[in-house]
C-alpha cells in the first residue's frame, strides 16, 4: 500500500519562482489537507477539501493555492514563492470528516522547501 | 493560534520509564487524537478518544480527557528507545456544536528515550 505520497521530497526555489506540490493517496479517501510544519510552531493548516471538486481555507492560506480535479489528487500552488515560505509541507489524508469519532489522519512523509 | 498546547515542550527519560505529556486546548471539540513523529518523517495516528470517553488504552498508551478542564494526558509506559520521536495532541474545533472540518494541531512533545 503506497498511502499517501508527496512529490518532490526536498526542493529549493528562488524568491519569486512557483511550483507545484503533488499529493496522492490511493485509500479513496474523501478529505484532503495540506499543513505546513515548521519550528516551535507545530502543524499549521494551509487549505483541505471535503471531497472531488472542493477546497477550502485553513488557517494559513495565504500565499497558497489548491485544486482538487481528482479525488486521489491534492495540489498545493505557490505563484510567487517567499522566504517565509520555508518549511515542512505534509499533506493527510481521511475517509471520514475529522469530526468523525471514527477516522484518523494520514499522512504522506513530508516536501522540505527552501526558499533563498 | 494553535488550538492544542502541549507540556513539556521536551521530555527526556530512561528506557523502562513511564512518559507523560499533557494536552491542553481552547474550545470546545468531537475527539481528541494523538499522533507521532519520528524525525523527518510524517505523522502516524496513535489513538483517538471521543469527548464523551475519558480514558483509553492502546497496548502501553493511556489517554485520559477532561473535557471540563480541556485536556488530555499521554501515558506511554515502560518506554523504550524507539519511542523516542515527538508527540502531537490534535483536535476538531467546534463552534456551536458544529465542526469546522479541520484537525488543529499543538506544538508537540519532543520525547527522547536513553538506552
Amino acid at each position: 500500500n503506497a498511502g499517501v505520497t508527496q512529490t518532490p521530497k526536498f526542493r529549493v526555489l528562488k524568491t519569486g519562482q512557483s511550483m507545484t506540490l503533488l499529493c496522492a493517496q490511493d485509500m479513496n479517501h474523501e478529505y484532503m489537507y495540506w499543513y505546513r510544519q515548521d519550528p516551535g510552531m507545530g502543524l499549521r493548516l494551509i487549505h483541505y477539501s471535503v471531497g472531488e471538486g472542493t477546497t477550502a481555507k485553513g488557517e494559513v492560506p495565504d500565499g497558497y493555492n489548491v485544486s482538487r480535479l481528482k479525488k486521489q489528487n491534492f495540489l498545493l500552488g505557490l505563484e510567487s514563492a517567499a522566504p517565509s515560505q520555508t518549511s515542512v509541507y505534509f499533506c493527510a489524508s481521511s475517509y471520514e470528516h475529522l469530526s468523525s469519532t471514527n477516522t484518523e489522519a494520514f499522512f504522506g512523509q513530508g516536501t522540505r522547501l527552501t526558499v533563498v | 493560534s494553535q488550538q492544542g498546547e502541549e507540556d513539556p515542550q521536551a521530555l527526556s527519560i530512561q528506557e523502562g520509564e513511564n512518559a507523560t505529556m499533557n494536552c491542553s486546548y481552547k474550545t470546545s471539540i468531537n475527539n481528541l487524537q494523538w499522533y507521532r513523529q519520528n524525525s523527518g518523517r510524517g505523522l502516524v495516528h496513535l489513538i483517538l478518544i471521543r469527548s464523551n470517553e475519558r480514558e483509553k488504552h492502546s497496548g502501553r498508551l493511556r489517554v485520559t480527557l477532561d473535557t471540563s478542564k480541556k485536556s488530555s494526558s499521554l501515558l506511554i509506559t515502560a518506554s523504550r528507545a524507539a519511542d523516542t520521536a515527538s508527540y502531537f495532541c490534535a483536535t476538531d474545533p467546534t463552534a456551536g456544536g458544529t465542526s469546522y472540518g479541520k484537525l488543529t494541531f499543538g506544538q508537540g512533545t519532543i520525547l527522547t528515550v536513553h538506552p
